[in-house]
């Protein structure tokens, strides 16, 4: 079956603009968790979503949003984009059972000029 | 407070040798998941291996195994043969809570160099 999905895979932008990330889960996972990934700071847990609500926040500012949709596919917005803001966005879905493993996309890199 | 320890920014072994990785957690919650990941040069995360709070057992998953000791709160990953393609960065992880809502937070990782 189909993995993750994320796109796009690299994107480039300016100071002060603002970028949507879209993640496509696995099929039958209805929970997406966002992750940013940075060399400074590694895996910083988003935010997390089931059936279209967001159940967990990380420390990020309100710059960073996110929602999911019915058919569970997810996006993030990141608004007012800063230099920091660049980095690898990770997508990883969940079936809400037994390890509950996230199985991650391959990443949207984004850099911010 | 940093709840995912890995002490080893990076680890050398030689190529069919057995490598382990360090990795301490953590928690005050009783139900909880310890994982490992792998993290190639393409970016995309790999998950490997995965240990309850409640496992008795070891788990074993191939050249992979976790050495868990709860008391400790260690989560050590343990490569066996090593090969040239586990040259990857290594990600221990933990998930708190056994209902819907929870979250998995991730160590800074250790770079494995495999060396022929």
């Amino acid at each position: 079956k189909a993995g993750v999905t994320q796109t796009p895979r690299y994107l480039i932008k300016t100071r002060g603009q603002q970028v949507t990330l879209s993640c496509s889960p696995i099929s039958g996972h209805r929970s997406v968790s966002w992750y940013q990934q940075t060399p400074g700071q590694g895996l910083q847990f988003l935010f997390e979503y089931f059936s279209e609500t967001q159940r967990n926040k990380g420390n990020f500012p309100g710059r960073f949003s996110g929602r999911q949709f019915s058919n569970s596919r997810s996006e993030m917005n990141v608004s007012t984009l800063e230099l920091g803001d660049s980095a690898l966005y990770l997508c990883a879905s969940r079936r809400e059972a037994g390890a509950n493993v996230l199985t991650f996309g391959a990443g949207s890199r984004l850099t911010v000029l | 407070a940093q709840k995912i320890t890995q002490t080893q920014p990076g680890m050398f072994v030689q190529e069919k040798e057995a490598v382990t990785l360090d990795c301490t957690y953590d928690t005050s919650d009783p139900s909880y998941g310890l994982f490992w990941y792998k993290q190639p040069s393409s970016g995309e995360m790999i998950f490997l291996i995965y240990q309850g709070s409640y496992d008795q057992q070891n788990a074993t998953e191939g050249r992979y195994s976790l050495n868990f000791q709860k008391a400790r709160k260690s989560a050590n990953l343990v490569i066996s043969a090593s090969q040239l393609g586990d040259s990857a960065m290594y990600f221990c992880a933990m998930r708190e809570g056994n209902t819907g809502g929870f979250k998995t937070i991730f160590g800074a990782g250790t770079r494995l160099f495999v060396k022929a």
